[in-house]
């Protein structure tokens, strides 16, 4: 299965700022995924980051505020921009290489916005 | 739109003790239903996947089992350890990338 690398681990971030995350995946993947997961909730889908175009945003989700790069098939980055307290959750960065296949992610990234 | 359920929520059991966790969902037209396990502050790790024209998966102390058209899946632990304790969120893919359901956070007392 893909080994999946995800930085920074955690950060505390000021109101305002913005942050980028990094995915780096240990193999070629066809499908990479962006989820944010609020305190006490569930997995929500944020975007699927497509390799050479645009990203595919889910409802509720926007570019401006999650922009994300996807430039070859072992890496993403997603950044949170303009950051407020209710940014402040688990960011997972997600692989699927064959649909017959289990996805995988990654420990997540735990961003706190003070 | 696909919804996902889980119960219990919260579920607390003495060592040694099967156990089962359910998940249900609306729509049956799923391509395949995945049990992950996320320990505190942690990612998610895999443990099964259920291909929707399978009716079970096995492995180790964990069965999966899925009835698509009851929209119902279940994970029985078998034996359970302290090392179970974790929350168990079971997720599903159709038409969309997985959609997960709110977990069921599990411990197993010694």
């Amino acid at each position: 299965s893909a080994v999946i690398s995800q930085k920074p681990s955690r950060d505390i971030c000021q109101r305002g700022t913005s942050l980028t995350i990094q995915c780096q995946v240990d193999s070629q993947v066809t499908m990479m995924f962006w989820y944010r997961q609020q305190p006490g909730q569930s997995l929500t889908l944020i975007a699927t980051a497509n390799q050479g175009s645009e990203a595919t945003y889910e409802s509720g989700f926007v570019i401006d505020k999650f922009p994300i790069s996807r430039p070859n098939l072992t890496f993403s980055t997603l950044t949170v921009s303009n950051m407020s307290p209710e940014d402040s959750s688990i960011y997972l960065c997600s692989v699927e290489g064959d649909p017959n296949q289990p996805q995988h992610f990654g420990d997540g990234t735990r961003l706190s916005i003070l | 739109k696909q919804e996902v359920t889980q119960i219990p929520a919260a579920l607390s059991v003495p060592e040694g003790e099967n156990l089962v966790l359910n998940c249900s969902f609306t729509d049956s037209a799923i391509y395949n239903l995945q049990w992950f396990r996320q320990d505190p502050g942690k990612g998610l790790t895999s443990l099964l996947l259920i291909q929707s024209s399978q009716r079970e998966q096995t492995s180790g102390r964990l069965n999966a089992s899925l009835d698509k058209s009851s929209g119902r899946s279940t994970l029985y632990i078998a034996a359970s350890q302290p090392g179970d304790s974790a929350t168990y969120l079971c997720a599903v893919t159709g038409n969309t990338p997985l959609v997960f359901g709110k977990g069921t956070r599990l411990s197993v007392i010694a």
